[in-house]
Formats: C-alpha cells, structure tokens, sequence
C-alpha cells in the first residue's frame, strides 16, 4: 500500500493561509489523494479530494504536483476552528479502503 | 441525514464480558467501515464491509466479530477482549468506489 509522509505539527496565525504538505513518492496511478482532519474528541471529517488536477471547495484548495508524488492542502484563511489533526490519504480505487498516514497536528494561534 | 451515528459513546467492559458496538447511517451507502483509533495515532483500518459482505479483514483477531445485518447498520461484537485493546472505535461509511467517507464520532472502549 502506498504510504504518505506528512510534518508532524505545523503552527499558524489565525487569518493567515495555511499550506500543509504531503510527500506521496510510491503512489500509483489509481490512487486518489484524499485530506480529512479531525477535530478534538471527534471523528475524521471529508476536507478534499483530487486525482491529478487541482481542486478547490469551501473549505480548501488541493494543489497536486505534476508528477503526483506530492500535494499541499492550502487553507485560506486559517480560524481557531481549524485546529486539528490533517491526515493526507492515498485511496486506491480498486480497493474500496483508506489507509491513514501519521498526519499533522495544526495549531493555530489568535 | 448526512450522519453515522454510533453508539455507545463510552462503554467500559471487564476482560470476560460480552458487548457490541452499534453503527447506522441512512445515506443510502453501501460500503461500511470499523477503524480502532489509539490516542494520538491515527485510524487503523480493522474491517470493511461492501454490498453488506465483508469484503476486508485486516487480520483482526477473532474477538473482534462485525456484523451487518442491512444496509444501514454494522455492528461490532465484542467477547474476551485485552487491556490493550481499549480504544477509540470509528465507524465509517461511503458510497462503493472513489468517493469520500463519513465517520461517526466513535465510541471511547476502555477495557479493565
């Protein structure tokens, strides 16, 4: 299974962008890149998801790197609220199964 | 209803007893998953169910026995279990193929 690499913790100021990186060398060319995060005492919660070409929702931006061997999930406007744990996820789509990395604590300071 | 619920939220159980754990979601998805989460690790992948079959199983020892008796509901029975396995318990659930997971907020199992 294809494994990402992420920085432990990250630190940001509040309304300030956010860009947390993630190294994916061994993915193949099935896998889709997913980020959740997830908040203190909560479950993991969708944040994006991409395959090759950029992608923005409300929440974030995705940016993938041509040769697909990393990502950078980019938050605007970082608020309090976004302090959590964001796991980089690589899917393979042939089998129906996430496998988590270690993610990375972010915290954001007021 | 864009949830899964799960329940109990706590559950604290000696090492001979028998408990389950419940899951349900009514988003009409058919591929429901069991993650055990320590504290401050992240989610490991016990158990996936597709179509209602289990399709995955990650090696789980055999005290741990899911079940999905419909489309809407999984559960995880329990019997026998160690100290060492008290954790956080996720259930998620998706639509099958590329799309994102839902996750429940899990239930707390403290085993003594």
């Amino acid at each position: 299974d294809a494994k990402t690499t992420q920085p432990n913790s990250m630190e940001s100021n509040e309304e300030e962008p956010v860009h947390l990186p993630c190294n994916h060398s061994t993915i193949s060319g099935t896998d889709y890149i997913h980020w959740y995060r997830q908040l203190p005492s909560q479950g993991p919660e969708y944040v994006i998801h991409g395959l090759t070409s950029n992608v923005n929702n409300r929440m974030a931006s995705l940016a993938i790197a041509e040769d697909r061997k990393s990502s950078t999930l980019i938050l605007h406007r970082a608020t309090l609220r976004d302090a959590a744990v964001y796991y980089c996820i690589l899917r393979d789509d042939n089998f129906n199964k996430f496998y988590f990395g270690s993610g990375t604590k972010l915290n954001v300071k007021p | 209803d864009t949830e899964v619920t799960q329940t109990p939220k706590h559950l604290v159980m000696g090492m001979t007893n028998k408990k389950s754990l419940k899951c349900e979601q009514h988003m009409g998805h058919r591929a429901m998953y069991w993650y055990k989460q320590k504290a401050k690790k992240p989610p490991e992948l016990m158990f996936v169910y597709s179509y209602e079959k289990l399709s995955i199983n990650e090696s789980v020892p055999s005290r741990f026995s899911p079940e999905c008796p419909n489309s809407s509901l999984l559960n995880l029975h329990l019997h026998a279990l160690q100290p060492e396995d008290s954790a956080l318990y996720l259930c998620a659930s998706s639509q099958v193929g590329s799309y994102g997971y839902t996750f429940g907020s899990g239930t707390r199992l403290t085993v003594v």
